[in-house]
């Protein structure tokens, strides 16, 4: 168990639709990343949060926006949900700011499936 | 921007084999290294890390990696491969920035026979 928690484990959805993932990252742990995993593009990259603020954006498309909240737990909100969306979405976490000798920590991902 | 290959998509190896799979990486300057392991509909647990100092890092489960500049190159290694090691492994790179925002290979998935 590495402390991250992701919910829901599983969503089924519909094209068009709009649906939020959630992270509690470690416990001490301030950044909190987002990775999407699909077959097209393997494990990617999205975004970053550090004590609340965007902190870096990788491949993360206009449709999906993140936020971390006082607590320190993140959602990923999804909306006009493509087919191609369907994926499995990570949650990592990271003491500080992630920079220098810091390694991040996985949740066990959210499978999405959009129909 | 910095890039990891995984030239191996499947590598099947007997139980007690020894095992090595390939990575590669291209990044402007000494990078962070990482294996993580995807055991099926599990998330990635991390394996071993490279930050600096000795190039022969030990990680958990028996696994080792080298970290070789001049090819750049980051190999797992394991002596001997029991069959519970069936998962996919997967090499990443950290910016030295922020060494958790991690570009990841395509992973390499292991099959283990008894």
């Amino acid at each position: 168990d590495s402390g991250v928690t992701q919910t829901p484990k599983h969503l089924i959805t519909a094209t068009g639709q709009r649906v939020t993932l959630r992270c509690s990252p470690r416990s001490g742990d301030l950044s909190v990343y987002w990775y999407q995993q699909s077959l097209d593009q393997g494990l990617q990259f999205l975004i970053q949060y550090y004590n609340g603020e965007e902190r870096a954006k990788g491949n993360i498309l206009e449709r999906f926006s993140a936020q971390q909240f006082p607590d320190l737990h993140s959602e990923l909100n999804l909306s006009s949900l493509e087919l191609g969306d369907s994926a499995l979405y990570f949650c990592a976490s990271s003491y500080g700011t992630g920079g220098g000798n810091t390694e991040a920590f996985f949740g066990q991902g959210t499978r999405l499936t959009v129909v | 921007a910095q890039s990891v290959t995984q030239p191996d998509i499947h590598i099947t190896v007997s139980e007690g084999a020894s095992l090595e799979l390939r990575c590669n990486y291209s990044y402007g300057a000494t990078p962070y290294l990482f294996w993580y392991v995807q055991s099926p509909g599990q998330g990635l647990q991390l394996l071993l890390k490279y930050f600096s100092g000795d190039t022969l890092v030990q990680g958990i489960k028996g696994f080792e990696a080298e970290f070789k500049r001049s090819q750049s190159s980051f190999n797992l290694r394991k002596p001997s491969v029991h069959w519970s090691d069936a998962a996919e492994y997967f090499c990443a790179v950290g910016e030295i920035s922020a060494a958790s925002k991690l570009t990841f290979g395509t992973g390499t998935r292991l099959q283990v026979t008894l």
